[in-house]
């Protein structure tokens, strides 16, 4: 089936705009995890769901970032006010379920550049 | 929290010959250790993983080996060729399975 879809692919926005990344997991994975990946370099942890549940939101940068997950599919990560720091590739990855033997598989990720 | 420390950062080798990239990780309740290759403005592919309760495993040129006593695990490629060439991720999921920490990553570049 389909792997793991995350729209926009490019966001160029405005310092101060807010943006809303979309990401649609595998049919039928009830875990979704995004990360954040700056310019060469590792994949940072921002938060998970199972199901529409996010039990942990600590690694979420900064209160201006939120995400949500509704109908336990769709899921949508959302910057206020963006600041440059914020540009880096957004990435979206799910499983089967949050178990520790379940293999995460990604999206192509959206590159968000804040001017 | 876990922390995954990858090395080396750049490795560069002629095709054909062998590489190795390292990682340790500081949680020993962590029993999950996926391998990622992310080729450039790509999204990181799922190459191997092993878990704790092994000590390697092959796959094909791609091998994986587990000390969990000294909470450190290994990628070998063997017989490089240049379609290897990417930036790999080592990674370890702690033991709710709801946090993958990743490692640093390595660029291999394999020369034809």
């Amino acid at each position: 089936g389909a792997g793991v879809s995350q729209s926009p692919s490019n966001k160029v926005t405005e310092k101060g705009k807010d943006v809303e990344l979309r990401c649609d997991p595998i049919s039928g994975h009830t875990a979704l995890y995004w990360y954040r990946q700056s310019l060469g370099q590792g994949l940072e942890f921002l938060i998970y769901f199972q199901g529409n549940s996010a039990p942990d939101k600590s690694g979420l940068p900064s209160d201006r970032f939120s995400a949500e997950r509704t109908g336990g599919s769709v899921s949508t990560l959302t910057i206020q006010r963006t600041q440059q720091e914020d540009s880096a590739v957004y990435l979206c990855a799910s499983s089967w379920t949050v178990n520790s033997n379940q293999p995460q598989h990604f999206g192509d990720g959206t590159r968000l550049s804040i001017l | 929290g876990e922390n995954v420390e990858q090395h080396p950062s750049t490795l560069s080798v002629q095709e054909g010959d062998s590489a190795v990239i390292k990682c340790t990780y500081s949680d020993s309740a962590s029993n999950y250790f996926p391998w990622y290759k992310q080729e450039l403005g790509k999204r990181p592919q799922l190459i191997i993983d092993i878990r704790s309760n092994v000590g390697e495993k092959k796959d094909q040129r791609i091998a994986v080996t587990l000390n969990k006593t000294a909470k450190h695990f290994s990628l070998h490629i063997t017989e490089t060729q240049p379609e290897d060439s990417a930036v790999y991720f080592c990674a370890a999921v702690n033991n709710a399975g709801n946090m993958l920490t990743f490692g640093g990553g390595t660029r291999l570049m394999v020369k034809p």
